[in-house]
C-alpha cells in the first residue's frame, strides 16, 4: 500500500473549516484513500473515502487532487467535538476477501473556541 | 444496532497469566479485524479474518497471542503467559466486504494492563 504523509498536528478556530493534508505521491490507480479519526479513549471512526472524485457526506468532504497524489480533508464547521486523531489511509480496492487498513501516525486535529 | 462489542472493557492481570479479550462484532459482517494501540506504535493490525477464516495473521507478535474466529458473531484474542510489553488497548473491528462502499466499524476496545 502507498506510504503517507500528514502534518502531526493542526488547531482550527471553532466554526471555521478545518483543512486536513495528506500526501500519498506513489499511489496507484487501483488504491482508494479513507479518513478515519480517533477521538481520545474512543475506537477509529469511518470518515470518508474516494477513489478519483472528490466526495463529500454528513461529516465531510475529501478533496482529491488531479494527480491523485495528494488529498485533503474538509470539515465544513468544526466544533470542539472534532477534536480528535485523522488519519489518512491509502489502500487497495476493499475485495471480496476484505482488506486491511494500516493506521499511521495521523494528525491531532485541536478545535479551539 | 448495537455495534461491535468487546468484553472486558478492562483488564488488570498478572504476568504469566492467560488472558482472553472478545468480540462479537456487527450482525451480517464478513471481515474482522484484531488492532492494538499503544503510545510507542501506535495502530498496530494484530490479524483479520474474513468469513472466519484469517486472512493475515503477520502482524501477530509472537506465538503467545493467538486469534480465533468459531462462527460468525464471536472471536477471541488470547495471550498466554502475558507479559508487561501486551500492556495496550485492544480494538475489535467489523465490516462487510465485498463492496465499494467497505468500511470498519470499531468496538470501544478492551484496555489491558498486565502488572
Amino acid at each position: 500500500d502507498a506510504k503517507t504523509t500528514q502534518p502531526t498536528s493542526m488547531d482550527c478556530a471553532e466554526g471555521r473549516a478545518a483543512n486536513l493534508p495528506c500526501n500519498h505521491s506513489t499511489i496507484s490507480g487501483n488504491e482508494y484513500v479513507y479518513w478515519y479519526r480517533q477521538i481520545h479513549s474512543q475506537g477509529p471512526q469511518y470518515i470518508i473515502h474516494g477513489l478519483k472524485n472528490n466526495e463529500t457526506n454528513e461529516m465531510a468532504s475529501l478533496i482529491i487532487t488531479e494527480d491523485r497524489k495528494s488529498s485533503t480533508l474538509i470539515l465544513p464547521h468544526a466544533t470542539l467535538r472534532d477534536t480528535a486523531v485523522y488519519y489518512c489511509i491509502v489502500t487497495v480496492f476493499p475485495g471480496l476477501r476484505g482488506n486491511k487498513l494500516v493506521f499511521g501516525a495521523g494528525t491531532i486535529l485541536r478545535v479551539k473556541s | 444496532d448495537a455495534g461491535v462489542i468487546q468484553s472486558p472493557r478492562h483488564e488488570v492481570t498478572e504476568m504469566g497469566q492467560e488472558v482472553t479479550l472478545r468480540c462479537k462484532p456487527i450482525s451480517g459482517h464478513n471481515s474482522l479485524f484484531w488492532y492494538r494501540q499503544t503510545m510507542m506504535r501506535g495502530l498496530e493490525l494484530l490479524i483479520y479474518f474474513n468469513n472466519n477464516v484469517p486472512i493475515d495473521d503477520s502482524g501477530m507478535p509472537e506465538d503467545r497471542f493467538s486469534a480465533k474466529m468459531p462462527n460468525a458473531s464471536f472471536s477471541t484474542l488470547k495471550i498466554q503467559p502475558s507479559e508487561p510489553r501486551d500492556s495496550a488497548v485492544y480494538f475489535c473491528a467489523s465490516s462487510l466486504s465485498g463492496t465499494d462502499y467497505e468500511k470498519l466499524f470499531f468496538g470501544s476496545g478492551t484496555q489491558l494492563s498486565v502488572l
